[in-house]
């Protein structure tokens, strides 16, 4: 059982370019969310989803696009780097609401 | 203004001895609270969680107490061993959100020393 799994770990990029953050869960959980974690900070939300076919904003989505076209996968787009998303961004899910969160390790990304 | 927040950035305890780590929170419609502990190039990992209906929840020797009147909870770590050494977030859930992600805490470090 893999559980959420994130691709790549770590990847610079300079400013202006554009990558896809990957993550997948082989769980069959409904609830996937989108956190970046800057550092001696918490995690803050960037963009979640309910199910298939279904993505809201989080706190911080300016500079993301998501989609969900299917239950396992919720990639995280980022169109036009800048150095203020050099962060640390962690994708997570959950069976129901009161299911806790389970995290994927994580993709370190520096742009530069 | 930070609605979860964990004011000791970090902690420094012997093997053996009770570790406590503190939460303070601002909102009052926050109805769930966990814990996760996250070790270096890791995932936060969930640790223990806590009902706004209970004041108490134990997991082996891990405890969570909460005081809704003061809007503050800890988390006990008793006997602490050099295993439990992480970044300890504290964190909580809005009621009626279907959706909503979980509000964090800065997180606490951990340091259980031999």
């Amino acid at each position: 059982n893999a559980g959420v799994t994130q691709t790549p770990k770590f990847r610079i990029l300079k400013i202006g370019q554009s990558m896809t953050l990957q993550c997948a869960q082989d769980m069959n959980h409904n609830y996937m969310y989108w956190y970046r974690q800057d550092p001696g900070m918490g995690l803050k939300l960037i963009y979640y989803s309910v199910g298939a076919g279904i993505t809201d904003k989080g706190e911080v989505p300016n500079g993301y696009n998501v989609s969900r076209s299917t239950t396992e996968d919720f990639p995280l787009r980022l169109e036009l780097a800048a150095p203020s998303q050099t962060s640390v961004y962690f994708c997570a899910s959950r069976f129901d609401r009161d299911q806790p969160q389970h995290f994927g390790d994580g993709t370190r990304l520096s742009i530069l | 203004d930070q609605q979860v927040k964990q004011n000791s950035p970090s902690l420094s305890v012997q093997e053996g001895r009770i570790s406590i780590l503190n939460c303070d929170y601002t909102n009052s419609m926050f109805d769930y609270f966990l814990w996760y502990k996250k070790y270096p190039a890791e995932g936060p990992t969930f640790l223990i969680s806590i009902s706004s209906i209970k004041d108490k929840n134990e997991d082996g020797r891990f405890t969570v107490f909460l005081n809704k009147s003061a809007k503050h909870l800890s988390l006990h770590i008793v006997p602490s061993q050099p295993g439990d050494s992480a970044v300890y977030f504290c964190a909580a859930r809005l009621r009626g959100q279907a959706g909503t992600a979980l509000i964090f805490g800065k997180g606490t470090t951990l340091s259980v020393s031999s």
